[in-house]
């Protein structure tokens, strides 16, 4: 089983709905994180989660939100979907209570289009 | 802010071939980390290999080796022995400071096809 699991890994909507795509992990981390991946503009960071009550914006938050439900949960929401929000988003992980530079380890992905 | 520069947009090589992917970065800082991850076609992103600035030997994970020099700030993934499964887009990155995020900054990628 995959420790960072991203649901659903596809989806397709129209414009103005309501999506949420959920996370999560068995890795017992700390940290979360959401990215999206557009070609030629790499991954940019949409929110972060240091601990439960730690929620925090990324670079490009506007038009998303959050909930960490746990420490092994964490959701992106998309309140009212446009065409630009089509992306492949990642959710990601990271220990915390380790020195040093910690790896980040990524789900599988959500293909998002936004029709 | 860190900056990463993969120089190769795409590369091809024979199967069993060792291949090396470039990669130079920019910092100001003293401790820093750098990271290879590897995104088949499929779309996951998976981590290969990690090597900190202060690491006395270059990292190795199986057949992923890091031929790290620090003096040119340049962090080059090498692959020996390339296999068909190979064939993926390979990204290094290392962590910026981003309001306390430290998230991840990554090159533009280079794609590696591997050849039969």
């Amino acid at each position: 089983d995959a420790d960072v699991t991203q649901t659903p890994r596809n989806r397709i909507t129209k414009t103005g709905k309501r999506i949420m795509l959920e996370c999560s992990q068995t890795k017992g981390h700390d940290r979360m994180y959401w990215y999206r991946q557009d070609p030629g503009l790499g991954l940019r960071l949409i929110y972060y989660s240091f601990d439960v009550k730690d929620i925090n914006k990324g670079e490009i938050s506007d038009g998303y939100s959050v909930s960490r439900q746990a420490q092994a949960k964490f959701s992106l929401s998309l309140e009212s979907a446009i065409p630009n929000q089509t992306a492949l988003y990642f959710c990601a992980t990271s220990d915390g209570s380790q020195r040093g530079n910690q790896p980040q380890h990524f789900g599988d992905g959500t293909r998002l289009s936004i029709l | 802010a860190q900056k990463i520069t993969q120089t190769q947009p795409g590369m091809f090589v024979q199967e069993k071939e060792a291949v090396t992917l470039d990669c130079t970065y920019d910092t100001s800082d003293q401790s820093y980390g750098l990271f290879w991850y590897k995104q088949p076609s499929s779309g996951e992103m998976i981590f290969l290999i990690y090597q900190g600035s202060y690491d006395e030997q270059n990292a190795t994970e199986g057949r992923y080796s890091l031929n790290f020099q620090k003096a040119r700030k340049s962090a080059n993934l090498v692959i020996s022995a390339s296999q068909l499964g190979d064939s993926a887009m390979y990204f290094c990155a290392m962590r910026d400071n981003f309001q306390g995020a430290q998230k991840l900054v990554f090159g533009q990628g280079t794609r590696l096809t591997i050849n039969p």
